[in-house]
């Protein structure tokens, strides 16, 4: 079991716009503005999409936003294209103990 | 262009201790940044192991921290896991990764290795 709680699974049209929750607690998600999403496609490693909660690194397309309110922070995914379909994973900081934890993936499939 | 490749045994016997390195290229170890290990069981999640920085500073994840090391070698350019006692739960793809600070965001990884846990 996970420790942040993402959604197995979400779908969208091309063009459409989705958004995939990511759900901690205090002690994560809700205590650190150090909540980041990654990207994988089959087979491939992951690809760092949004970091620190809305920051998006160089290169990555403007499409792909992050925000946070109190525990559930959420990635969207706006103008769907079907190069967007894959497993998309959030982590959060969790603290000096516990330091980094990863929510189970959400696969999303553009229809 | 920052380069991670992971290189190791792809079978290891349980009990035994899976050894992992991780070649650098495209970046001095020395110049910054911290380095670690995530691991991916075949069709599951991603799972941190730890970090290090290039003075020697560790991060494990608690729930592994008794059977992991994490060691840097800055003088090769590379860095090292090993995973003591391990049993099949331990089969995964490991990958290596270059973050941002010891707790990330991760901005580059390597390819991933598959290490299985058999007998």
């Amino acid at each position: 079991q996970s420790a942040l709680t993402q959604p197995a699974s979400v779908s969208g049209s091309p063009g459409q716009s989705i958004t995939i929750s990511c759900t901690g607690t205090s002690s994560d998600v809700g205590g650190y503005n150090y909540v980041s999403w990654y990207q994988q496609h089959p087979g491939k490693a992951p690809k760092l999409m949004i970091y620190d909660v809305s920051k998006r690194p160089s290169g990555v397309s403007n499409r792909f936003s992050g925000s946070k309110s109190g525990n559930t922070a959420s990635l969207t995914i706006s103008g769907l294209q079907a190069e967007d379909e894959a497993d998309y994973y959030c982590c959060s900081y969790a603290g000096s103990s516990t330091f980094v934890v990863f929510g189970g993936g959400t696969k999303l499939t553009v229809l | 262009q920052v380069q991670l490749q992971e290189s190791g045994p792809g079978l290891v016997k349980p009990s035994e201790t899976l050894s992992l390195t991780c070649a650098v290229s495209g970046y001095s170890i020395s110049s910054g940044y911290y380095w670690g290990w995530i691991r991916q069981p075949p069709g599951k999640g991603l799972e941190w192991i730890g970090s290090i920085y290039h003075s020697g500073s560790t991060y494990y994840n608690p729930s592994l921290k008794s059977r992991v090391t994490i060691s840097v070698d800055t003088s090769k350019n590379q860095f090292s896991l090993k995973l003591s006692s391990v049993t099949a739960a331990d089969t995964a793809v490991y990958y290596c990764a270059r973050l941002s600070r010891s707790s990330g965001p991760i901005d580059y990884w390597g390819q991933g290795t598959l290490v299985t846990v058999s007998s």
